[in-house]
């Protein structure tokens, strides 16, 4: 069966630099999360769309920004990245608002330097 | 808001035990859904396990199963036959649903780190 895609993987970066983060939902499912895992912490929901609009935001900074497109794909676009970004960015899927399972996908690790 | 908790940080079992890890939650909710997550050193979120707070009888799949105790909160994760395989973070998960949420987010606990001894 088909899984959530996020890419790329691994991707390092500079401080201040940008990065851009994708997220590929397993087909028909029409709602994406995004959540942050720090080294030795729990994952912390940052943003959430269904249908390709915003549906909810956590705790994430003002120098992050994500949309969802027509194909239901998303993107997290970070600027002025600080060390304390460096994390595993995870991209959960589920079929309707009210989907209750989530699918997560393999995860992006982002190391700042 | 929901808080998630996990007193146990770590926790080891021997090779075709069977251990417990437990779980406390906060909410004003009546219903809700209930989730643990296995994070292996892949680093991948698995699902193990869900229940439904309106379920009385309490969820299983295979091995692994809950005990949960609404009216304490508590929502405790037991492994039988404990395999290699089994070492990972372990995650108890909330997720409510309340139709006038923004969205139907997971509140994680800080997780459980279970070696499996051979």
């Amino acid at each position: 069966a088909a899984g959530v895609i996020q890419s790329p993987r691994h991707l390092i970066k500079e401080k201040r630099e940008t990065a851009t983060l994708k997220c590929y939902p397993i087909p028909r499912h029409d709602t994406v999360y995004w959540y942050q895992q720090g080294p030795g912490q729990d994952p912390q929901f940052l943003i959430s769309f269904y249908e390709k609009m915003q549906s909810d935001k956590g705790s994430i900074p003002d120098r992050f920004s994500a949309q969802q497109f027509s194909d239901y794909h998303s993107e997290l676009n970070m600027s002025s990245l600080e060390l304390g970004d460096s994390a595993l960015y995870f991209c959960a899927s589920s079929l309707g608002y009210q989907g209750y399972e989530q699918y997560f996908g393999p995860g992006t690790r982002l190391t700042v330097t | 808001a929901q808080t998630v908790t996990q007193s146990q940080p770590e926790m080891s079992v021997q090779e075709a035990e069977t251990v417990t890890l437990s779980c406390t939650y906060d909410t004003s909710e009546s219903d809700y859904y209930l989730f643990w997550y296995k994070q292996p050193p892949s680093r991948q979120m698995i699902l193990v396990i869900r229940q439904e707070a309106y379920k009385q009888q309490n969820a299983t799949e295979n091995r692994f199963s809950v005990n949960f105790q609404k009216a304490a909160k508590s929502f405790s994760l037991k492994i039988s036959d404990s395999q290699l395989g089994d070492a990972a973070m372990y995650f108890c998960a909330y997720r409510t649903t309340y139709s006038g949420a923004g969205s139907y987010q997971l509140t994680f606990g800080k997780g459980t780190k279970l070696s499996v001894i051979p």
